[in-house]
């Protein structure tokens, strides 16, 4: 049973080019959250999203960045117009139920 | 209101001691506290997890104490081995917010 998984692994961009990150949840699992860390510090929710649907968005910046899970295909978060503030590790995790949230190994975004 | 204090940032243990991790909350409404191992490159494992009716949980030799009243929970790892040398975050998690509130995370060297 395969975990939850990432791609890519590590991402580069040049400041004002497009980041998109995508996330495939565990099988079975309906529920999917993005979650942001930055050096030294614990992750922050971004988004809660199941299938078709944004349930909650309040840690998402209200300009750039937005996400989506398709009926079809992985869930993916895009970044527009990055900046160097966006460097940082992005990590999705699914639930087979809202609490027991299980982790992909990341993305870890560049902003050069 | 959100905010899950941990600490220390940083902690060395010798081989065959107990690593002691703390986390203290302010939110009454937090209802599920997990913990989870953070190794470099890797995504958060979840390591276990207690709810508040319950005082103490054990899985092998890593425990969870619970302290409703003064609102403070730890992660205690027996017979420490340098295979836990890792980062460990501990979160709390509001029944209905979809969200995990993150520390900022421990980070344990166990030294042979």
């Amino acid at each position: 049973n395969a975990g939850v998984m990432q791609n890519p692994r590590h991402l580069v961009r040049r400041r004002g080019q497009e980041a998109r990150l995508r996330c495939s949840p565990m099988k079975g699992h309906s529920h999917v959250y993005w979650y942001r860390q930055l050096p030294e510090e614990g992750l922050k929710f971004m988004v809660y999203l199941q299938k078709e649907n944004i349930i909650d968005e309040s840690g998402m910046p209200k300009e750039r960045f937005s996400a989506e899970f398709p009926k079809e295909g992985p869930s993916i978060l895009r970044i527009q117009q990055v900046v160097r503030g966006d460097s940082a590790a992005y990590f999705c995790a699914s639930s087979p139920d809202v609490e027991t949230q299980y982790f992909g190994p990341g993305t870890r975004l560049l902003v050069l | 209101q959100q905010q899950v204090k941990q600490s220390p940032q940083s902690l060395i243990v010798q081989k065959g001691g107990i690593s002691i991790i703390n986390c203290a909350y302010e939110n009454t409404a937090f209802d599920y506290f997990p913990w989870y191992q953070q190794f470099p490159g890797k995504g958060p494992a979840l390591l276990i997890a207690i709810r508040p009716d319950v005082s103490e949980k054990k899985e092998g030799r890593f425990t969870i104490s619970f302290n409703k009243s003064a609102k403070q929970f730890s992660l205690h790892i027996m017979d420490s081995q340098p295979g836990d040398s890792a980062t460990y975050f501990c979160a709390a998690y509001i029944a209905g917010s979809y969200q995990l509130t993150f520390g900022k995370g421990t980070k344990l060297s166990v030294i042979p």
